[in-house]
């Protein structure tokens, strides 16, 4: 029973740039959650997804946004990239909103 | 959400029990404990949850005081892949089940 997965597993991008990061759900999960964690911190809460909607959002701007499939599959996108938003990105996902959320390894986004 | 308070640092001898206490007064009475630990630059990994009684699962025990203003999660035989930043928070099932994290307590096992 694969776990949570994300891709890629690391990532540098520049300034300015965009980039759309991928999470495949635990077999039998439906909701997907992305958190932001920044060196020597514990993460932060960017939103989640069920039925292919934004549930709940926490305190990121626009420029973060997300898209859930029909297969439960997420991505997470950030527009115009700034030095601050390097970090590693989790996602989490849960059999349903309520229910106890499993993590995934990670991406790794180095921004220069 | 309830805040938690965590001690920032602890040792424990290889083969003794961890007890990892967390402090939560303010929890409501929807919202339960999780426990979650992070080895470095890996995911978060869930260990063991409860509302009001104590829990044990492979993993580990906790044990949530009557008033519920506090808990202690225990591994019973702590080894050296056990070091790692374990995180206590109070979760409401009707916030989503959204995870704020706090800054958690640093165990290290030693040999």
């Amino acid at each position: 029973d694969a776990g949570v997965t994300q891709s890629p597993t690391h990532l540098i991008k520049t300034r300015g740039q965009q980039v759309t990061l991928r999470c495949s759900p635990k077999s039998g999960h439906d909701t997907v959650s992305w958190y932001q964690q920044a060196l020597g911190q514990g993460p932060q809460f960017i939103f989640q997804y069920y039925e292919e909607e934004e549930r709940q959002r926490g305190n990121f701007p626009d420029r973060f946004s997300g898209h859930q499939f029909p297969n439960y599959s997420s991505e997470l996108n950030v527009n115009a990239l700034l030095l601050g938003d390097s970090a590693l990105y989790l996602c989490a996902s849960s059999l349903a909103v309520r229910d106890t959320q499993y993590f995934g390894p990670g991406t790794r986004l180095t921004v220069l | 959400d309830a805040k938690t308070t965590q001690p920032p640092s602890m040792d424990c001898a290889e083969g003794r029990a961890a007890n990892l206490p967390c402090n939560h007064s303010t929890i409501s009475g929807n919202e339960y404990v999780y426990w979650y630990r992070q080895i470095h630059s890996q995911g978060p990994q869930y260990i063991i949850h409860g509302l009001k009684n104590n829990e044990t699962n492979e993993m580990a025990s906790l044990i949530i005081t009557e008033d519920r203003k506090s808990s202690t999660l225990i591994l019973p035989h702590a080894t050296l892949r056990d070091t790692a930043v374990y995180y206590c928070i109070a979760v409401a099932p009707n916030a989503g089940n959204m995870l704020t994290f706090g800054g958690g307590t640093r165990l290290m096992v030693k040999p």
